[in-house]
């Protein structure tokens, strides 16, 4: 069965200062992925997606992520964070049939606070 | 402009009652999804359904169940028979050729008494 694992919980960066946060998946096939951003009592707000290609994804809002295939990784980055992007952020990975996406795996979250 | 409606945003409900959570989408996708997210738990699967009238269990459909009758509407019972109700619970849509990308709603917080 598919899996994803976000280790931080929790990270804290200064406005301004670059951020990477990590996000490890287990899946069988060629994974599609994602992230995910939601704010408090929100819904979940699409960032970027890898499906095939170039591994250095562009998303909204000025994210990047890179999918690393021998290192099961898929980490978002951001040059220089601004204090609205403090948000919990959630990596994910498609299960699929052949009828079409049966539903995403979440990792757990990691919780993003920006200090000013 | 296209999105996806759920209603309402708190719900609150006596333990022993069931309880009916509504999601509409005018975005015209096939497909519709139920998740659950509890805090430090990520969102889990309840139940989907790529095509009207036809739905699948996910991860976590015991004590739940679910209706499509309409392409725009996809519905979720929490029965009283869900042991831990108490969630905050998002529907998502897509296209079924979309290879997992969804659109999610705004969410229904659900507490149970």
């Amino acid at each position: 069965a598919q899996s994803v694992t976000q280790p931080d919980i929790h990270i804290t960066v200064s406005e301004g200062a670059s951020l990477e946060l990590r996000c490890n998946y287990s899946y069988g096939a060629t994974p599609y992925l994602f992230w995910y951003v939601q704010s408090p009592g929100q819904g979940l707000q699409l960032l970027l997606k890898y499906f095939s290609g170039d591994t250095l994804v562009q998303g909204i809002k000025g994210f990047e992520a890179e999918f690393k295939r021998s290192q099961s990784s898929f980490n978002l980055r951001k040059p220089s964070v601004h204090w609205s992007d403090a948000a919990e952020y959630f990596c994910a990975v498609a299960s699929y049939s052949g009828g079409g996406a049966d539903g995403l795996t979440f990792g757990k979250g990691t919780h993003l606070i920006i200090q000013p | 402009d296209g999105g996806i409606t759920q209603s309402p945003k708190y719900l609150f409900r006596k333990e022993g009652q069931n309880v009916t959570l509504s999601c509409e989408q005018n975005l015209n996708h096939d497909a519709m999804y139920w998740y659950r997210q509890d805090p430090g738990q990520g969102l889990r699967l309840i139940y989907y359904s790529q095509i009207v009238n036809d739905f699948q269990k996910g991860d976590i459909a015991e004590g739940y169940s679910v209706s499509r009758e309409k392409k725009e509407s996809f519905p979720l019972t929490v029965t009283s028979a869900q042991k831990n109700p108490t969630a905050f619970y998002l529907c998502a849509s897509s296209i079924v050729t979309a290879m997992g990308e969804q659109y999610f709603g705004p969410g229904t917080r659900l507490t149970v008494t």
